[in-house]
């Protein structure tokens, strides 16, 4: 099956520092979703990425769909104490079927 | 509102119980899944549901029967439960299945199931 790799396992920042997480996969999606998930809930969506090459932002985060279709990478700038949380990529080829990273998990010193 | 509710939040049960989780979704979502989140927080798909059809069944025991009697619900038993099966379970749903800006998935709060 397919598998996605994402680094890094988890950061430890200070707020203001810049972040950068990304996913990598030996084969080929049309489709990378970011997701964050904090203590006790569900993970919640925060960038979708439908087209090799794209750059999409949402606020202070910006994802990009690499032109090789195999990776994607999350930067989030001047982190806040809120951030905390694991991030998740997710890739999809076939319909339905989203395969997620392992998680990212972020921890932010105020 | 909320969107993708389930319940219970929380279920301690005993080994080789039959428990059932309920979840229900408000956004006139066509497709519903569920998820497991082990204790390293890696989460798999287990059933995918688009139009209480069943389209995504992936290696999951028998032991865990999913069912949906409307497009809102999708609720999963679970039979002779295992130690192994304690981890949090998630559903989700999203508007569209296979379509480009369809594929994004809606979380709920999840279930956190012990078996002791």
């Amino acid at each position: 099956g397919q598998q996605l790799n994402q680094s890094p396992q988890s950061m430890f920042i200070q707020e203001g520092e810049d972040v950068s997480m990304n996913c990598t996969s030996s084969s080929i999606f049309n489709t990378w979703l970011w997701y964050k998930q904090e203590p006790g809930e569900g993970p919640v969506l925060l960038i979708a990425l439908y087209k090799a090459g794209e750059l999409t932002s949402n606020g202070r985060l910006t994802a990009q769909f690499g032109i090789t279709r195999k990776d994607s990478f999350l930067n989030i700038s001047a982190s806040i104490p809120s951030d905390v949380g694991i991030y998740f990529c997710a890739g999809l080829l076939n319909a339905g079927k989203s395969t997620f990273g392992d998680g990212t998990t972020l921890t932010v010193k105020p | 509102d909320t969107a993708v509710s389930q319940t219970p939040k929380y279920l301690v049960t005993q080994m080789g119980n039959d428990k059932s989780i309920k979840c229900e979704q408000n956004l006139g979502h066509d497709t519903m899944y569920w998820y497991k989140q082990d204790s390293k927080k890696f989460l798999k798909i287990m059933f995918s549901y688009n139009n209480k059809e069943l389209i995504i069944n992936e290696t999951v025991p028998n032991r865990f029967s999913p069912k949906s009697p409307d497009k809102a619900h999708l609720n999963l038993h679970i039979n002779s439960l295992e130690l192994g099966d304690s981890a949090v379970y998630f559903c989700a749903s999203s508007q569209d299945f296979g379509l480009a800006g369809g594929d994004e998935q809606f979380f709920g709060p999840g279930t956190r199931l012990t078996v002791l």
